[in-house]
């Protein structure tokens, strides 16, 4: 089955840790995607990627990091930077047109907690 | 203003009514308008996207889009338990060279039994 798979899916992370999320799929999307989640509010986005080496930041992407080394894969690295990592995080794909008219697929996330 | 405004709700409906969901967004350049559902503790999953002015049917949803009044809807005929989730919306447009993609808080339908 095509699709979008996060693991692992759930993550403990001790202070001063970095802890790295990954995100594999297998819809030969061009873009890909993280978005944290937290109680209350909408889906922020971290990073987004169109094509294999590059990479763009979101509107909260202090603290974390991302490569994009091949098209199917997407990891994301949450830092020790990352003062309040403690959220669900989202990958999510898509096709890429050049128009605005694909939507996006989500993997089932990973819960990222503090120990 | 929030780019994109939804109640969080909670909005109950009795089941068999219809439950109204309600979304608008700032940005007037705004192409593609999507309605995801989000069951407690699991990922948004797509049902429903718009990108004409009027109504979109699929099966018991019904998407409108009002791109002069910056509004978007899902409507959800003969609600069901099993449609009680948290409903986003998502706005998007085409700017720089990608694909901008805006959520709303969600809405939270309750369909009592």
């Amino acid at each position: 089955d095509g699709g979008i798979t996060q693991s692992p899916k759930y993550l403990f992370r001790k202070e001063g840790q970095n802890v790295t999320l990954s995100c594999e799929q297998n819809l030969n999307h061009d873009a890909m995607y993280w978005y944290r989640q937290d109680p209350g509010q909408g889906l922020r986005l971290i990073y987004y990627s169109q094509i294999v080496n590059d990479f763009q930041k979101g509107d909260i992407a202090e603290g974390y990091s991302v490569s994009r080394e091949k098209k199917e894969s997407f990891p994301l690295t949450v830092t020790s930077a990352q003062k309040n990592p403690t959220a669900f995080y989202l990958c999510a794909s898509s096709i890429w047109t050049g128009r605005a008219n694909q939507p996006q697929h989500f993997g089932d996330g990973t819960r990222l907690s503090i120990l | 203003q929030k780019e994109v405004e939804q109640n969080s709700g909670p909005l109950s409906v009795p089941e068999g009514a219809i439950a109204s969901l309600n979304c608008t967004y700032s940005d007037r350049g705004s192409q593609s308008f999507f309605w995801y559902r989000q069951y407690s503790g699991k990922s948004p999953e797509l049902i429903m996207f718009i990108y004409s002015n009027g109504d979109k049917e699929d099966g018991r949803f019904t998407a409108q889009l009002n791109k002069a009044s910056q509004y978007v809807s899902l409507l959800i005929r003969d609600s069901q338990p099993s449609d009680s989730a948290t409903y986003l919306c998502a706005v998007m447009l085409a700017a720089g060279g990608y694909q901008k993609v805006t959520f709303g808080i969600g809405t939270k339908l309750q369909v009592i039994p």
